[in-house]
């Protein structure tokens, strides 16, 4: 069925370096994959999405890569800071004669100071 | 203000009740959702819903049920077949597009005793 993988699961960083997350889904009629964050005790939020017919997209400290071929997609965020650390998920929107996304199970992030 | 909203916060619930949680919004969303978050699973997919009087069963929608009467209410019911009930509940909504961002609510927490 269709399956939206994620990892690693736990990640620590310092202060400033970067930060990689990784997903691959199964379904290659897939056309949009976001990302939320979801800091403790509150809602998922979006942070950054694209499209298929993107391969990249920044936003500041945040950018998101896409490779359709092998059907997995990234986030990066550069120059961490301690308000970073959250969950972050991913998802991938399947079509399906309806539309529905499909969650990644997490990644915790933690910068250390 | 615009949003959407859960309803209770916090729940607690004997072994054998059924219970309902609350989701509305006032984006005037075509499309609601209903995610089930435990640690380490991510959000898993409960029932969504494209249209009003219409709805789809997600990955894990034994146990719950849920109705779509109007646009802006999309209620849970947690029945007592469902086996493992007590987990975080996040409710969201969206254009009903394949491309475009999810609004969650804060979320309801449920725990059966």
């Amino acid at each position: 069925g269709e399956n939206v993988e994620q990892h690693p699961s736990t990640l620590s960083v310092q202060e400033g370096d970067s930060a990689v997350i990784k997903c691959t889904y199964s379904d290659s009629a897939s056309n949009y994959f976001p990302w939320y964050k979801q800091e403790l005790g509150k809602r998922p939020q979006l942070i950054i999405d694209i499209r298929s017919n993107v391969g990249e997209k920044k936003d500041q400290r945040i950018a998101v890569t896409l490779n359709k071929t092998a059907k997995h997609f990234s986030l990066h965020i550069t120059e961490t800071q301690p308000e970073d650390s959250a969950v972050y998920f991913c998802a991938a929107s399947i079509i399906s004669g309806t539309y529905k996304y499909i969650f990644g199970t997490g990644t915790r992030l933690k910068v250390l100071a | 203000d615009g949003g959407i909203t859960q309803s209770p916060k916090y729940l607690f619930r004997k072994e054998g009740q059924n219970v309902t949680l609350s989701c509305e919004q006032n984006l005037n969303h075509d499309a609601m959702y209903w995610y089930r978050q435990d640690p380490g699973q991510g959000l898993r997919l409960i029932y969504y819903s494209q249209i009003v009087n219409d709805f789809q069963k997600g990955d894990i929608a034994e146990g719950y049920s849920v109705s779509r009467e109007k646009k802006e209410s999309f209620p849970l019911t947690v029945t007592s077949a469902q086996k493992n009930p007590t987990a975080f509940y996040l409710c969201a909504s969206g254009q009903g597009t394949n491309t475009g961002e999810l609004f969650f609510g804060e979320g309801s927490r449920l725990t059966v005793l």
